[in-house]
């Protein structure tokens, strides 16, 4: 079975400062994973996805993930914080079977002037 | 350019009705995927379908059904809506296969008194 935990449901950073939300997961086969972004009032999109090969993972607006099978670990990180990157912040691990994801409880990132 | 849309965006009915939210996608995916999002639980899968005529349940699917009879629409039914499915209900679409992203309808926002 697959499951995801994100820790802290709420984040604060001032802008310019490094963001760093956690994901961890659990898996029993092979991950797939991903970093979905959601805008107040919209749909979730995707920041990032992991598949195989390279374990450093870059996404759009900056963002960036890093695998770590023995950590079991899908860390987001933003070296420096823009107001417009206030938003939530969801992480998935791919099911066992089709194209099934399971979520993280989201952690809602926020940032200060 | 194609896309995933979702309506109504706002709907408020009252207990006991039957409500009927749409999806329609025309990135022609096979698979199709409907969640609920609530405060606290992230995303929650209700029901999905890998194609046509085929459907399965989710983790929440009591009181919702679903039917596929084209590519392009996957329609969530409530039977009989009670106060608990008060919630954000999203819309996803994703090809085959378990690396591949879901790109997500804008929401509908039920409201059941």
């Amino acid at each position: 079975a697959q499951s995801v935990t994100q820790l802290g449901s709420h984040v604060s950073v001032s802008e310019g400062a490094l963001v760093l939300l956690r994901c961890n997961y659990s898996s029993s086969v092979p991950p797939y994973l991903f970093w979905y972004v959601q805008y107040p009032n919209q749909g979730l999109q995707l920041l990032l996805k992991y598949t195989t090969g390279a374990t450093l993972v870059k996404g759009i607006n900056g963002f960036e993930a890093e695998f770590k099978k023995s950590e079991t670990s899908f860390h987001l990180t933003k070296p420096s914080a823009h107001m417009s990157d206030a938003a939530e912040y969801f992480c998935a691990v791919s099911g066992n079977q089709g194209g099934k994801l399971i979520f993280g409880q989201g952690t809602e990132l926020s940032v200060k002037p | 350019d194609a896309e995933i849309t979702q309506s109504p965006r706002h709907k408020i009915t009252e207990t006991g009705r039957q409500v009927t939210l749409a999806c329609h996608q025309t990135w022609n995916h096979n698979n199709m995927f409907w969640y609920r999002q609530d405060l606290g639980h992230g995303l929650r899968l209700i029901h999905y379908s890998y194609g046509v005529q085929d459907t399965n349940k989710g983790e929440v699917s009591d009181g919702y059904s679903v039917s596929r009879s084209n590519t392009e629409d996957l329609p969530l039914t409530l039977e009989s809506a009670a106060s608990s499915q008060t919630s954000v209900y999203f819309c996803a679409s994703s090809t085959s296969g378990r690396y591949n992203e879901q790109f997500f309808g804008p929401g509908t926002r039920l409201t059941v008194l």
